[in-house]
């Protein structure tokens, strides 16, 4: 059983560009969401998506924008990058939205922005 | 979701138990209460969860009192590796909209 992948692990981009990252979810894993952690703080929640359609969102702006594919993989894109934005991206999966065996969560994408 | 209060950090011997306590006053009725420990650049990984009394697993021991008001992860003997950071999070686990909510974590430091 394969855990939750994320790719890159590192990234830089420049203020104003648009970043894709990526993530493939636990096999069996319906349900994606995406989180933003900053240096020192707790997972802050960005959204969800279950089957295809995002079906919860913390507050980012809309420059943060996901999609999900039919093999429930994952994409989180950022728009007019700020400094601010520099952070791990920690992507979770679970089944059918519940948790009862927890999320399962990547590695993380560091980005940072320059 | 109930909001939890933690010890923002611990520090420990190596070989000791290591309890670390959080208070969610406002918890609610359909509200489990779980634990996960992160490690740097690591995601958060999930520890144990339970909804009253007491659950054991391999790795650590959840106690939560009659009123749920509070609960406490007790990590026995611990070592180096489980230098982490360590979150309590509360809400319905049935619930699939509603977000995991992570505060700051405590941060446990085990010394040699």
């Amino acid at each position: 059983e394969t855990g939750v992948t994320q790719s890159p692990t590192h990234l830089i981009k420049t203020r104003g560009q648009q970043v894709t990252l990526r993530c493939s979810s636990q096999s069996g894993h319906n349900t994606v969401s995406w989180y933003q952690q900053a240096l020192g703080q707790g997972p802050q929640f960005i959204f969800q998506y279950y089957r295809e359609e995002e079906n919860g969102r913390g507050n980012f702006p809309p420059r943060f924008s996901g999609l999900q594919f039919p093999n429930y993989s994952s994409e989180l894109n950022v728009n007019a990058l700020e400094l601010d934005d520099s952070a791990l991206y920690l992507c979770a999966s679970s089944q059918d939205r519940d948790r009862v065996y927890g999320y399962t969560f990547g590695s993380g994408t560091r980005l940072t922005v320059v | 979701l109930a909001k939890t209060t933690q010890p923002i950090s611990m520090d420990s011997y190596e070989g000791q138990e290591v309890n670390i306590t959080c208070s969610h006053n406002n918890i609610a009725t359909n509200d489990y209460i779980t634990w996960y420990q992160q490690f740097p650049s690591q995601g958060p990984r999930f520890i144990i969860q339970g909804y009253k009394t007491k659950v054991t697993n391999e790795v650590a021991s959840l106690f939560i009192p009659a009123d749920r008001k509070s609960s406490t992860l007790s990590l026995p003997r611990v070592s180096l590796s489980d230098t982490a950071v360590y979150y309590c999070l509360v809400g319905d686990r049935n619930s699939g909209n509603t977000p995991l909510v992570f505060g700051k974590g405590t941060r446990l430091s085990v010394i040699a």
